[in-house]
């Protein structure tokens, strides 16, 4: 089963709110990713984990928090975001052993930032 | 040069022609190479990896890899209307981030 999950599926807030984006596997993979992807464009990485330690940060801006709880849990804390925020936000896991490895994606989420 | 670069299309092919998808790399993208599928509105579905010289063949699909050349293609055969969908090409270098080319958009006219 090679299954990423992510809720919500889609997502409205202001740009005076505070949400947070869940990504969840199962599959014992020990690097998950956050991409941000506008429309006709391809995914656009933001944040690396592995090993529940950020490995790589994207030079994104600080009203994108990440957050990696445990090694299934993955969040991104969304705060005073800005219309241009408004993309598809998706989560991919690997498991982390060599670089031969697919990363598998979730099914997105859908922000819409007002 | 853009690290993986693909052709910029889109590409409209009858059905059960050959759709053939091209893409170029440079040296910090040379690991490993990958297909992914997206039709829109949806996250990208992985359609074939390759790792080593040559042909590999999974159904209709056959990718293909030339390092020398650092090339890598995708040919569809038997190509459906529901092959219609935007193509991405990724690559990952020494550090494992992928990286994506800018996508091709595939019709297949019935």
């Amino acid at each position: 089963d090679t299954e990423v999950t992510q809720t919500p599926k889609h997502l409205v807030m202001g740009m005076t709110n505070k949400k947070s984006l869940k990504c969840e596997q199962h599959m014992g993979h020990r690097a998950m990713y956050w991409y941000k992807q506008k429309a006709k464009k391809p995914p656009e990485l933001m944040f690396v984990y592995s090993y529940e330690k950020l490995s790589i940060n994207e030079s994104v801006p600080s009203r994108f928090s990440p957050e990696c709880p445990n090694s299934s849990l993955l969040n991104l804390h969304l705060h005073a975001l800005q219309p241009e925020d408004s993309a598809l936000y998706l989560c991919a896991s690997r498991i982390a052993g060599t670089v031969q490895e697919t990363q598998y994606f979730g099914p997105g989420t859908r922000l819409l930032v007002l | 040069q853009k690290e993986v670069e693909q052709n910029s299309g889109p590409l409209s092919v009858p059905e059960g022609a050959i759709a053939s998808l091209n893409c170029t790399y440079s040296d910090r993208v040379s690991q490993s190479f990958f297909w992914y599928r997206q039709y829109s509105g949806k996250s990208p579905e992985l359609i074939m990896s390759i790792y080593s010289n040559g042909d590999k063949e999974d159904g209709r699909f056959t990718a293909q890899l030339n390092k020398a050349s650092q090339y890598v293609s995708l040919l569809i055969r038997d190509s459906q209307p529901s092959d219609s969908a935007t193509y991405l090409c990724a690559g990952t270098g020494a550090n494992s981030k992928l990286t994506f080319g800018k996508g091709i958009t595939l019709s297949v006219r019935p």
